[in-house]
């Protein structure tokens, strides 16, 4: 099955830099790639997704790159605001043998500090 | 308001005595999908539903079950749960596999 690992586990970083969040997947059937936002006490809230068919994506001060080659994929987030705290999670959803399974990254406790 | 409900958000049970947490969406999404989320294993997958009468197991769903009965409606049950079921539980649908997941708010269940 898909493996998922997502480095850091945590991530601190000054408000105003640049905050990076890695994944790798194992499966090549996966062509699906979504980033989620969850904040205290809340389920997880989309913020970027990507398409095996492309390799870089951009919403405003929000990225995702993808090397299909390498299996990774990774979030941007640039000039960072302390509401940009969060713990953020890494996805990888195939269509392997038929099954449409959904893997998920351990997540990335980003904290930004003002 | 599009929106993915469960209930109940807190449930605090004894091992043995079966429960069933409601899912329901007003987006008439075809993909609907249960989570576990524990400390540092981050959300796994326990089952998932492409669409009625249409399920199948995820990464964790041995004491799982679930049914499709209808499109908006996705119950997990558990029968006979055990202290290893406590954790953070969500639902979440989205349009079709391999599309934005929309989650609902989570419940935080205890089994002692």
């Amino acid at each position: 099955g898909e493996n998922v690992e997502q480095h850091p586990s945590t991530l601190s970083v000054q408000e105003g830099d640049s905050a990076v969040i890695k994944c790798t997947y194992s499966d090549s059937a996966s062509n699906y790639f979504p980033w989620y936002k969850q904040e205290l006490g809340k389920g997880p809230q989309l913020i970027i997704d990507i398409r095996s068919n492309v390799g870089e994506k951009k919403d405003q001060r929000i990225a995702v790159t993808l090397n299909k080659t390498a299996k990774h994929f990774s979030l941007h987030i640039t000039e960072t605001q302390p509401e940009d705290s969060a713990v953020y999670f890494c996805a990888a959803h195939g269509d392997s043998g038929g099954y449409q399974k959904v893997t998920f990254g351990t997540g990335t406790k980003l904290q930004v500090i003002p | 308001e599009a929106q993915v409900t469960q209930n109940p958000r807190y449930l605090i049970t004894v091992t043995g005595k079966k429960l069933t947490v409601t899912c329901s969406q007003n987006m008439n999404h075809e993909y609907m999908s249960w989570y576990r989320q524990d400390p540092g294993l981050g959300l796994r997958q326990i089952y998932y539903s492409m669409n009625v009468e249409v399920t199948d197991k995820g990464d964790v769903p041995e004491g799982y079950k679930v049914s499709r009965k209808e499109k908006r409606n996705f119950p997990l049950i558990l029968e006979s749960p055990s202290p290893n079921q406590t954790s953070l539980y969500f639902c979440a649908s989205s349009f079709t596999a391999g599309a934005q997941a929309f989650f609902g708010q989570g419940t935080r269940l205890t089994v002692v």
